[in-house]
C-alpha cells in the first residue's frame, strides 16, 4: 500500500508566527498534491493544491513541492488562532487495486495557534 | 450553489444490521468518492464512482458496497455491521474523475455508531 506520511504533532505556534507543516509520499509517479484543513467536528476543506515543483502562494498560505525528494509542505504565515485545526496532506496515488489513482490522505497534523 | 449533502447525519445500528448512506453531490459534479474516517486510521478511501460506474475501490471487505445513479447521487451500503465499522463516513464530489486530478468537496458526513 502506498503511503502519505505527516508528523502527527501536535504543533503549537504563537499568534503571528509561521507554521510549517510537512508531508512525504511514497509514490514517485504522483502528480497532484493537496492540503486540506479540518476543524474539530467538521469535514475536510481544500485550502491548497499544487501540481508543479516549487512554491505556490495563496494569501497567507504557501505550498511547496519537491518531487525529487517526494516532499510537500505547507507554510502558514502570520498564524491566527482561527488557523487552529488538523491539516491533512493528500496525494493522488496508485490505488490499492493498482488500476487507477486515488486521493490518499496522511494522518494529519494538529496545529494550535496560541493567542 | 448547494454543497455536498449527506443523509442521515447520525445513526445508531447494532451488530449484524445493515445501513445505507446517501450522498447528493454538487450540481454538475460527476465524480463521487466515499471515505471512512476513524481516529485510529484517519481517512481511508472506500470507492469512487464516475458516471454510474465504480472506477476505483479501496482495501475494504465486500460488505462495503456502493452505487451511483444517473443524476450522480450516490449511496453506499454496509452489510453485517461490525463494531469496527463505527466511523464518520464522508462523501466527496469533484468535477473530474480523480484519476485525472481534481479537487474534492466534502459533505458533512454520516456518523455511524455500531453497538
Amino acid at each position: 500500500q502506498k503511503e502519505v506520511e505527516q508528523n502527527s504533532g501536535p504543533l503549537s505556534v504563537p499568534e503571528g508566527a509561521i507554521a510549517s507543516l510537512n508531508c512525504t509520499y511514497s509514490d514517485r509517479g504522483s502528480q497532484s498534491f493537496f492540503w486540506y484543513r479540518q476543524y474539530s467536528g467538521k469535514s475536510p476543506e481544500l485550502i491548497m493544491s499544487i501540481y508543479s515543483n516549487g512554491d505556490k502562494e495563496d494569501g497567507r498560505f504557501t505550498a511547496q513541492l519537491n518531487k525529487a525528494s517526494q516532499y510537500v509542505s505547507l507554510l502558514i504565515r502570520d498564524s491566527q488562532p482561527s488557523d487552529s485545526a488538523t491539516y491533512l496532506c493528500a496525494v493522488n496515488m496508485i490505488s490499492f487495486s493498482g488500476s487507477a489513482r486515488q486521493l490518499t490522505f496522511g494522518s494529519g497534523t494538529q496545529l494550535t495557534v496560541l493567542p | 450553489k448547494a454543497g455536498v449533502t449527506q443523509t442521515p447525519r447520525y445513526l445508531i445500528k447494532t451488530r449484524g444490521q445493515q445501513v445505507t448512506l446517501s450522498c447528493s453531490p454538487i450540481s454538475g459534479h460527476r465524480s463521487v468518492s466515499w471515505y471512512q474516517q476513524t481516529p485510529g486510521q484517519g481517512l481511508q478511501f472506500l470507492f469512487e464512482y464516475f458516471s454510474e460506474t465504480q472506477r476505483n475501490k479501496g482495501n475494504f471487505p465486500g460488505r462495503f458496497s456502493g452505487r451511483q445513479f444517473s443524476n450522480s447521487r450516490s449511496e453506499m451500503n454496509v452489510s453485517t455491521l461490525e463494531l469496527g465499522d463505527s466511523a464518520l463516513y464522508l462523501c466527496a464530489s469533484s468535477l473530474e474523475h480523480r484519476g485525472r486530478g481534481g479537487e474534492l468537496f466534502f459533505g458533512e458526513g454520516s456518523r455511524l455508531t455500531v453497538l
